[in-house]
């Protein structure tokens, strides 16, 4: 059972351009969480999608971020106009159903850099 | 005051020592979790736990709900535990809340 999956591992755009990052969850597994990892700064919550639902965005940005996860196919972070201050880790973990008990399987992260 | 906060920031150890790590948070959690992320940046998911105490090889993470404390000992330390800990909690609506961080390095 292959576990999160993120890609790029690693994405350099310049000031302006798109950046667009993928996770596939964990087989089974229908919630995703996006974190973003600031340098020298901890993790942060970002977003936490079901499939075709955003359930809670209240840590992502209100201007230039957006994600989705479709019915089919990964799930997608994706930063319009990138700035250097995207400049970050960002990392999926997946869960496989809402319960209190919510164990969080963490991909390998993308790493932003913003020229 | 951040809602999770973790102590010591920093953590120099000979291999062989027992290691304590320690979380205190101040929000209604679900569950708490103990991550370590290498020097690589992946983040590894060793504990998730709502009471008590789970054992992992080396590593024990305990959880006093009343005291709103954890702590994870790693016992006979060895380099490749060298890496930074992150306590984070799931509060009542399942965000993840991060402490930040435990940097550990264990010298041979």
């Amino acid at each position: 059972n292959a576990g999160v999956m993120q890609n790029p591992r690693h994405l350099v755009r310049r000031r302006g351009q798109e950046a667009r990052l993928r996770c596939s969850p964990m087989k089974g597994h229908s919630h995703v969480y996006w974190y973003r990892q600031l340098p020298e700064e901890g993790l942060k919550f970002m977003v936490y999608l079901q499939k075709e639902n955003i359930i809670d965005e209240s840590g992502m940005p209100k201007e230039r971020f957006s994600a989705e996860f479709p019915k089919e196919g990964p799930s997608i972070l994706r930063i319009q106009q990138v700035v250097r201050g995207d400049s970050a880790a960002y990392f999926c973990a997946s869960s496989p159903s809402i319960t209190s008990y919510n164990e969080q399987f963490f991909g390998p992260g993308t790493r932003l850099t913003v020229l | 005051k951040n809602e999770v906060e973790q102590s010591p920031q920093n953590l120099t150890a000979q291999e062989g020592e027992f290691i304590t790590i320690n979380c205190s948070y101040s929000v209604g959690i679900s569950a708490l979790h103990w991550l370590q992320q290498h020097p690589g940046g992946g983040i590894v998911s060793l504990f998730m736990l709502s009471s008590g105490k789970k054992k992992h090889g080396r590593l024990i993470a305990t959880i006093n709900i009343q005291e709103k404390h954890s702590s994870l000992h790693i016992t006979a330390s060895h380099p490749r535990d060298s890496a930074v800990y992150i306590c984070a909690v799931s509060d009542n609506n399942n965000d993840m809340r991060f402490g930040a961080g435990t940097r550990l390095t264990v010298k041979p």
